[in-house]
């Protein structure tokens, strides 16, 4: 069984930077790409990137524009783990984060995302 | 970016009762758009992706249909356990963009 474990919730300050990390369990941790997506309280999801853990293009990343450069998507394979480290903090920063896994399928002509498989969510609260 | 726009923002409907939830896109997106259902305090499910295509193990409730900018979800015999948000998500380019959501009520 497929399983996302994300790290547990942290607290910053304004102007610091936060690493989640998200470990998936229960498949070839090399066969897809990981995902990030976030909800601050209250609002709707917003995606932030990937990163392709793919063994032809390993560590391979795409970002969301709006993080203009905040956002970096790693990856260990030693310990099968994925980590969003997000820099210079904000308020509006305060979210729960989400990894998801993509098990992309190919239909033979396009190829389709499938988040088929999420973490729990980590909280990260910015605060003074 | 590409807009999703999700109607209605929110519902109530009766347990059987058949309810849709459209997303139009802001430029053709073909049929990259997939549908995803999140109850409260739970991380999202997905329940459709390729516009139509039924994820394993979801119930036949749920559907989906269009391309180009508009697509629907259907929910046919609206059930308790349907009480949820749904979001559409398109994956034609980058960034992925997410619809603002549909909020789903049980009367």
């Amino acid at each position: 069984q497929v399983h996302l474990m994300q790290s547990g919730a942290e607290v910053k300050e304004p102007g610091a930077s936060v690493k989640v990390s998200c470990k998936p369990s229960g498949y070839t941790f090399s066969d897809y790409y990981i995902h990030w997506v976030r909800q601050a309280p209250g609002q709707g999801l917003e995606w932030m990137g990937w990163i392709n853990l793919n063994n032809i293009n390993k560590g391979a990343t795409k970002y969301a524009d709006n993080f203009q450069g905040r956002v970096t998507l790693t990856m260990d394979t030693s310990i099968s783990t994925v980590y969003m480290e997000l820099s210079s903090l904000r308020s509006d920063d305060t979210a729960l984060y989400y990894c998801a896994r993509d098990s992309e399928y190919y239909d033979g002509a396009n190829y389709f995302d499938r988040l088929g498989d999420w973490g729990q969510g980590t909280l990260v609260i910015v605060s003074s | 970016a590409i807009q999703m726009t999700q109607s209605p923002s929110s519902l109530s409907a009766s347990v059987g009762d058949r309810v849709t939830i459209t997303c139009r896109a802001s430029q053709a997106i073909a049929t990259d758009l997939g549908w995803y259902q999140q109850k409260p305090g739970k991380a999202p499910k997905l329940l459709i992706y390729g516009a139509s295509i039924l994820q394993n193990g979801v119930s036949s409730r749920f559907s989906g249909s269009g391309s180009g900018t508009d697509f629907s979800l259907t929910i046919n015999s609206l059930q308790p356990e349907d009480l949820a948000t749904y979001y559409c998500l398109q994956d034609f380019n980058y960034p992925r963009t997410f619809g603002q959501g549909t909020k789903v009520e049980i009367k």
